[in-house]
């Protein structure tokens, strides 16, 4: 158990351009969560995913926002045209199922210049 | 999901207990009362959850009221690592599992 890793750690990206997060979720855990945070704010809700099906999206998650589970196991969360708003900490987070505890991952610092 | 209210701060001694409460005075009887913490510049960290009756693992207790309105998280001696944020969330079983996070309670520990 490696736990739930993500990258890049960091990124800065300038206005408009488009950005692609990684997370690697604990093997053999089915649920894999995507989190907003900003600063000062508690973690926001953006989506879920249940092995390789996207269950649910929040109202945060604008059209330029898509995330993927291709396989049931790494995701990846793209932003397009990024605005100074997107600036924030992106978790990720993964469990077994859905009433277990959510291991998270350091998260990914974006940007936006 | 029902709305928790937690106080935006508090201190406590190092070696003391510390007492976190939580008031969900809306939660229904299928929302499950969960406490995850988030130390400076990390993810959040899963510590305990509970439905109606008190729990107890390796990390703190948590108590909730018969009533289930309110609870509290316990952490018996409290240690300067245990310094975060500290959030009580109330979740609906089989609605995803998502979690809404509150303010939370960002606890010192002193020493």
């Amino acid at each position: 158990d490696t736990g739930v890793s993500q990258n890049p750690r960091h990124k800065i990206t300038k206005r408009g351009q488009n950005v692609t997060f990684r997370c690697d979720p604990i093997s053999e855990h089915n649920r894999l969560y995507w989190y907003r945070q900003t600063l000062g704010q508690g973690p926001e809700f953006l989506t879920y995913f249940q092995n390789e099906a996207q269950l649910e999206k929040s109202r945060l998650l604008s059209d330029r926002f898509s995330a993927e589970r291709p396989k049931g196991s790494f995701s990846t969360l793209e932003i397009q045209r990024t605005e100074q708003g997107d600036s924030a900490m992106y978790l990720c987070a993964s469990s077994r199922g859905h009433m277990d505890e959510q291991y998270f991952g350091p998260g990914t610092r974006l940007t936006v210049t | 999901d029902a709305k928790t209210t937690q106080p935006t701060s508090m201190d406590c001694a190092e070696g003391r207990a510390a007492n976190l409460p939580c008031n969900h005075s809306t939660i229904s009887g299928n929302e499950y009362v969960y406490w995850y913490r988030q130390i400076h510049s990390q993810g959040p960290q899963y510590i305990i959850h509970g439905l109606k009756n008190n729990e107890t693992n390796e990390m703190a207790s948590l108590i909730i009221t018969e009533d289930r309105k309110s609870s509290t998280l316990i952490l018996p001696h409290a240690t300067l690592r245990d310094t975060a944020v500290y959030y009580c969330i109330v979740m609906i079983y089989n609605q995803g599992g998502k979690l809404i996070f509150g303010q939370g309670t960002e606890l010192s520990v002193k020493p």
